[in-house]
């Protein structure tokens, strides 16, 4: 159970687009189509931003979009607007009822 | 208001017990499995256990497997986790969630509650 591998940080000015990458192995990201995305303010609920690699949940925005390619799942988000700076996480299904998280990537805008 | 809110943090001693609880309103409790998710002091998150929708199946990470105990209440809409010989990897916030239906994803989460194992 080892974390999926994600770039510490990133960062992008308004208006532009930013890809977070999110590297597993073929036990977990390669495996299923279930990588989620969260958004995480420090101190408050992390959000679900997207679920089963690409679909939104309700209320959502579609500036978030979701891919995976092998072992590895994205996380893009276009237009970038100050309010998405914030930590973000993925997670995959791991197999057997477990699942794990990524590092955590900071998005500075 | 779909809600989660934890209760049962604090300090304790290493090799020491705690229960937290969480306390779900809004939903149908009965029919969601729920996790439970912690995230330590400057880390990432870290996915901790789920119990299914009627508290028959339960799986753990393995950090706390024969340490931890997850369980559930539906009469009470609450969920536990007992957790047993803490250490100091335990400190953590640790957040309630709910499992989404319809696809893979963790869809509620409770604001969390802080453990901090210290002698």
């Amino acid at each position: 159970q080892s974390a999926l591998t994600q770039p510490a940080s990133v960062s992008g000015s308004p208006g532009q687009s930013i890809t977070i990458s999110c590297t597993g192995t073929s036990s977990d990201v390669g495996g299923y189509n279930s990588v989620s995305w969260y958004q995480h303010y420090p101190g408050k609920a992390p959000k679900l931003m997207l679920y089963d690699v690409s679909k939104w949940p309700s209320g959502v925005s579609n500036r978030f979009s979701g891919s995976k390619f092998g072992n590895t799942a994205s996380l893009t988000i276009s237009g970038l607007q100050a309010e998405d700076e914030a930590d973000y996480y993925c997670c995959s299904y791991a197999g057997s009822s477990t699942w794990v998280f990524g590092g955590g990537t900071k998005l500075t805008v | 208001q779909v809600q989660l809110v934890e209760s049962g943090g604090g300090v304790v001693q290493p090799g020491r017990s705690l229960r937290l609880s969480c306390a779900a309103s809004g939903f149908t409790f009965s029919k969601y499995a729920m996790h439970w998710v912690r995230q330590a002091p400057g880390k990432g998150l870290e996915w901790v256990t789920i119990v299914s929708y009627d508290g028959t199946n339960k799986y753990y990470a393995d950090s706390v497997k024969g340490r931890f105990t997850i369980s559930r209440d539906n009469s009470k809409n609450t969920l536990y986790l007992e957790m047993y010989t803490l250490t100091t990897d335990d400190t953590a916030v640790y957040h309630c969630v709910r499992d989404m239906s319809g696809g893979d994803g963790f869809d509620i989460w409770g604001q969390g509650t802080m453990v901090t194992v210290s002698s």
